[in-house]
């Protein structure tokens, strides 16, 4: 079976600070790892995606990831905030299983503050 | 882009009602799912659909049901809703086959039961 914990479920952060949100999974075979975000009242956008090849993932607007297999870690990072970076983001993971299931995190809540 | 559209934003019930949520997607996709979606649990897999009349349950199954008449459609059902299942309803559709595929999600319905 496999599981995501994202340990914190607030972060505030300043606006143009950097920020970690961290996510840990548990599974014995490999997997495919994503960060989505969540906009208020809306649904979750996929940000980036781990499939396989370098460990360091980007998305378009500054996040990255760095999938590290002796962790089985996944954690988030941007060098710099923004306020419109205020949403929920959400870490998934997806085995080698039929179906495309997919495990989320508890989700992380990022408040940037001016 | 995938569009995944459900067909209420908000909707308000009552308790013993027999309760329907739509959820169309346009990009031909084999796989959709229904999550529920609480405060500080993340996303939970109800049900899930790997082509037409085909379902599996997910973790939470108990008090609901799917249906999937065509590929574009899945439909989620609440057979006596009860207070308890007032929540966030997201649905995600994705390409089968292939492993890695992220899930694309519509807006989420968000249910009232009373």
């Amino acid at each position: 079976a496999q599981s995501v914990t994202q340990l914190d479920s607030q972060v505030p952060v300043f606006e143009e600070a950097p920020v970690e949100l961290r996510c840990n999974y548990s599974s014995s075979v490999s997997v495919y790892l994503f960060w989505y975000v969540q906009y208020p009242n809306q649904g979750l956008q996929l940000l980036l995606k781990y499939l396989s090849g370098s460990t360091l993932v980007e998305s378009i607007n500054g996040f990255e990831a760095e999938f590290n297999k002796s962790q089985t870690s996944f954690h988030l990072r941007k060098p710099s905030v923004h306020i419109s970076d205020t949403a929920e983001y959400f870490c998934a993971v997806s085995g080698q299983n039929n179906f495309n299931k997919f495990y989320f995190g508890s989700g992380t809540k990022l408040n940037v503050k001016p | 882009d995938v569009k995944v559209t459900q067909s209420s934003r908000y909707l308000v019930k009552r308790t013993g009602e027999k309760v329907f949520l739509e959820c169309v997607q346009d990009m031909d996709h084999e796989n959709m799912f229904w999550y529920r979606q609480d405060p500080g649990l993340g996303l939970r897999l109800i049900y899930f659909s790997y082509d037409v009349k085909m379902k599996e349950k997910g973790d939470i199954p108990e008090g609901y049901s799917v249906s999937r008449e065509k590929k574009e459609r899945f439909s989620l059902i609440l057979e006596s809703a009860s207070t308890n299942q007032t929540s966030m309803y997201l649905c995600a559709s994705s390409l089968g086959g292939g492993l890695g595929q992220p899930q694309h999600f519509g807006d989420g319905t968000r249910l009232s039961i009373l």
